[in-house]
């Protein structure tokens, strides 16, 4: 089935390391996305990648990183600069501006 | 960045009840969109509206997208318990498609009645 895959489901991160979450997907889509969701909160957009090899900050890029090397994979990296980096993320990609979204099951990031 | 309006932001559902909820944005949408979001889950696409004034149905769920193209509500009938998540409205207008983004409500959360 095609679809967006995000791992690790849980992780894990000590105050001051960095830590990378995976997103891969086999819907031969050109855009990828990346969302942050706390809690009992909605969907802020971290940053975005229209096609391989470019990529835009979204609303709350301070303390990440992405690359996109392929077009199947869109990884993100959580940076000691982030200050309060526990929380849900999301992965999305779309097909075109007149689909919506296909989005990943998500990682729970924690800070312990 | 720009967020659209969705209300209300938490509703207790009753089994059999019907609910309804809604987006409102300061701009003119093409797009209107609305998600569900299970618990740990990302969230999955319901219905998509294309054209102001549409009315589309998926089984017990129908979404119009507003005459003013500034609006957008979903109605769910008889509820059952499995309808318990959040649901997001998204949209997109001209300045959303030049960057190939949606934006999103704050969505509302769908509860049981104790």
């Amino acid at each position: 089935d095609g679809g967006i895959t995000q791992s690790p489901k849980y992780l894990f991160r000590k105050e001051g390391q960095n830590v990378t979450l995976s997103c891969e997907q086999n819907l031969n889509h050109d855009a990828m996305y990346w969302y942050r969701q706390d809690p009992g909160q909605g969907l802020r957009l971290i940053y975005y990648s229209q096609i391989v090899n470019d990529f835009q900050k979204g609303d709350i890029a301070e303390g990440y990183s992405v690359s996109r090397e392929k077009k199947e994979s869109f990884p993100l990296t959580v940076t000691s600069a982030q200050k309060n980096p526990t929380a849900f993320y999301l992965c999305a990609a779309r097909g075109g501006v007149f689909n919506g979204y296909t989005f990943g099951s998500g990682t729970r990031l924690t800070v312990v | 960045g720009q967020q659209l309006n969705q209300s209300p932001q938490s509703m207790f559902i009753q089994e059999g009840e019907d609910v309804s909820m809604n987006c409102t944005s300061s701009s003119i949408f093409n797009t209107w969109l609305w998600y569900k979001q299970d618990p740990g889950e990302g969230p999955v696409l319901l219905i998509a509206l294309y054209k102001a004034g549409e009315l589309t149905s998926n089984g017990r769920l129908t979404a119009q997208f507003g005459i003013t193209r500034k609006d957008s509500f979903l109605n769910i009938s008889a509820s059952i318990p499995s309808d318990v998540g959040i649901y997001f409205c998204a949209g997109q207008g001209s300045r959303e498609a030049a960057g190939n983004k949606l934006t999103f409500g704050g969505g509302t959360r769908v509860l049981v009645k104790p």
